[in-house]
Formats: C-alpha cells, structure tokens, sequence
C-alpha cells in the first residue's frame, strides 16, 4: 500500500495569516493527489483534486501544488472557518489511503 | 446541486450484519464510481471499498475484504454496503462519496454526511 505522511501534525496560526500543510507519498503517484478540509463532527469538504485544481465553489486562497512523490496545500488569509483538520489522499493505486490528517488550530 | 444521503447505521453486536444505504441526486449516478470511506472515533479518515459507475468492478481494503459487499441499485440512484461478520473495530462513521469519473481511479468530489456503525455487545 502507498503511505502518505502528512507535516506537521498540528499546526498553530492567527486570522489573516498564510500557512503550508505538506503530504509525502512512499511512491510515485503523478498528480492523483486530494486534499481535504474536516471541521469537527462533520464530513470532509473536497478541496482540490488532481493536486493543484480547484473544486467547484473552493475560493482561490486555497491552493496546491506538487508531483511524484511530494506535494502542499497553501492557504492564504486564514478566516475562523478555515481552522479544522485537513488530509491529503492519493487515488493513483488501490487501496486509496489518506495522511495522518493536519489540525490547524487559532494561536 | 448534488446531494448524498447516508443511512442504515446503528448499533450491532459483534458477528452481526448490516447494511448501509447512500442515496444520491443531482447528477447522473450511473456515470459515476462511488466509495465508502470511514472514521473510527478520534481517528483519521479510511477508504473501505469503491465501485464503479456500472456496478461491474469493485474495490476492497484489506481489512473488509471477504465481510463487506458493494453494490449499486442505478435505477434507484442507491449505493450500498452489506457489512457482515461486524467486529468491534469496524465501529466508526460511515462516508458515501462521488468519484468525478465512471471507471479507473478517480478523485473524490461529494461526501454524504455520514452514518454511524457501532459494534457492541
């Protein structure tokens, strides 16, 4: 199975500010890579597909990018309804697997 | 708009069955593969298993693999899951979720709210 592992785990930061979540995978897996945003006791959000193209309706200030192996989620301006856990997934290979999931908490 | 309804959870002793229901609209079902994907408490996110857009080819983790059977009903636009054999470890919410395409791998693009399955005597 191809591992994903997510960095950091936790991350603190203030309204307005940019932050950088990264995803590595064990193997190549091009750009069939996903990222999602889950706040508490709710599904997952689709955020970008494809590891850089936006879903339908996700404002710009999110953003990805990356390859193969490695690959980030940047979101800029941060507002209160962005703090919440996010976890990256690839879809290149059976079983699909997702990262370990990144908190991203209000300093 | 599309929508994804998840139903059929509920509380089950261990070596029971159940099944799950997703029920979806706004798009057109059969052209789409979808997956069930679940969160065990506190825990992070797993795929448990996919099927395509026709219902002819299907996926499995591991650790379902022989207990759980997919299926899709294309006239009804419903997705289900028959989880026999239930262990404790299999408690969590259960997702539904769209892939973007109809066959191969693909993104997930909508998820259901989720339904939960608890194993417990």
């Amino acid at each position: 199975d191809i591992q994903m592992t997510q960095s950091p785990s936790s991350l603190s930061a203030s309204v307005g500010d940019r932050v950088t979540i990264t995803c590595r995978a064990s193997q190549g897996i091009a750009n069939s890579l996903a990222w999602f945003r889950q706040k508490p006791g709710k599904a997952p959000k689709s955020l970008i597909y494809a590891a850089f193209s936006l879903q339908s309706g996700v404002p710009s200030k999110f953003s990805g990018s990356g390859s193969g192996m490695d690959f980030t989620l940047t979101i800029s301006s941060l507002q209160p309804e962005d703090f919440a856990t996010y976890y990256c997934q690839q879809y290149h290979t059976y079983p699909y697997t997702f990262g370990q999931g990144t908190k991203l908490e209000i300093k | 708009e599309v929508q994804i309804l998840d139903s059929g959870g509920g509380l089950v002793q261990p070596g029971g069955s159940l099944r799950l229901s997703c029920t979806a609209s706004g798009f057109t079902f059969s052209s789409c593969a979808m997956s069930w994907v679940r969160q065990a408490p506190g825990k992070g996110l797993q795929w448990v298993s996919s099927i395509s857009g026709s219902g002819v080819t299907t996926h499995y983790a591991d650790s379902v693999k022989g207990r759980f059977t997919i299926s899709r009903d294309n006239s009804k636009n419903t997705l289900y899951l028959q989880m026999n054999s239930l262990r404790a470890e299999d408690t969590a919410v259960y997702y539904c979720a769209k892939e973007l395409y109809s066959t191969g791998s693909s993104a997930l693009d909508y998820w259901g709210q989720g339904t939960l399955v608890t194993v417990s005597s």
